[in-house]
C-alpha cells in the first residue's frame, strides 16, 4: 500500500459526459502528479500541482482539468467524455515539488475510466 | 521529438534465470532515469533512479545501469523469481521551462515461468 488513495476505482460513464477523479496524496507529501495509461498509448504524464499550484504540464487536454485543495487533495475533471478516454488514470505523490525530480513518486491504485 | 524506447517489448525467462531488459532514450535535456515496476492493474512502484553521473544503481536482485554519452540504459534482473513477473517500465524526466517532465517507455512485459 502505497499510502496514496483513490477514488472511485471504476467508472462506466457515457460519451459526452463529465467526470470527476479524486486523489489523496501520502500524508505529508505536497506535490501530486496525474497521469493517464491506455492500452495503445502507455502512460503520460497529465499534469503536477503543488501545494496547490500548478506546477508541470505534460500532455493533458483542454477537456481536462485538474486542482489541488487547500488539505492537498487534488481532482482530475474529464469533459465532454469521448470514448478514447478509456484508460486507467493514476495519481501520485511525492514530498517535493518541481526543483526535486529526484524525489520518489508513489503512486495510487488508480481508477479505471470506462466511456461508452 | 523526446522519446523512450524500450526492448524488449514482451520476454519470458524460466524462474531462476537471469534478464536483462533495454531502454533507449532520445530526451534532452537530461534530469534523471527510473526504472518502474508494474503489476498488471496496479500502480507503478519505483525501483531505481539515476541522475546524470550514475552509472549503476542496484535494489536488490535488481540492478540499472546508466550510460549518458549513448543514452542507454538497461536494468538487470538476478534470479528472477515468479513474482518478478510484471510490466517493467523506464521513464526519463526532462527539464523543461522551470519544471520536470517524466517520459515514459511503453514497457517490457516479462513472464517468469516456474
Amino acid at each position: 500500500d502505497s499510502g496514496v488513495t483513490q477514488t472511485p476505482k471504476h467508472l462506466i460513464t457515457a460519451t459526452g459526459q463529465r467526470v470527476t477523479l479524486r486523489c489523496s496524496p501520502r500524508s505529508g507529501d505536497l506535490s501530486v502528479y496525474w497521469y493517464q495509461q491506455s492500452l495503445d498509448q502507455g502512460l503520460q504524464f497529465l499534469i503536477q500541482y503543488y501545494n496547490g499550484e500548478e506546477r508541470a504540464k505534460g500532455n493533458i487536454l483542454e477537456r481536462f482539468s485538474a486542482q489541488q485543495f487547500p488539505d492537498l487533495h487534488s481532482e482530475l475533471n474529464l469533459s465532454s467524455l469521448e470514448l478514447g478516454d478509456s484508460a486507467l488514470y493514476f495519481c501520485a505523490s511525492s514530498p517535493g515539488g518541481a526543483g526535486s525530480s529526484y524525489n520518489e513518486q508513489f503512486f495510487g491504485p488508480g481508477t479505471r475510466l470506462t466511456v461508452l | 521529438k523526446n522519446q523512450v524506447e524500450q526492448s524488449p517489448q514482451s520476454l519470458i525467462i524460466l524462474e531462476g534465470k537471469n534478464c536483462t531488459l533495454q531502454c533507449n532514450y532520445t530526451v534532452s535535456p537530461f534530469s534523471n532515469l527510473r526504472w518502474y515496476k508494474q503489476d498488471t492493474g496496479r500502480g507503478p512502484v519505483s525501483l531505481t533512479i539515476m541522475t546524470f553521473s550514475e552509472n549503476t544503481k542496484s535494489n536488490g536482485r535488481y540492478t540499472a545501469t546508466l550510460d549518458a554519452d549513448t543514452k542507454q540504459s538497461s536494468l538487470h534482473i538476478t534470479a528472477s523469481q515468479l513474482s518478478d513477473s510484471a510490466s517493467y517500465i523506464c521513464v526519463v524526466a526532462v527539464r523543461g521551462g522551470g519544471s520536470y517532465i517524466p517520459t515514459f517507455g511503453r514497457g517490457t512485459s516479462l513472464i517468469v515461468h516456474p
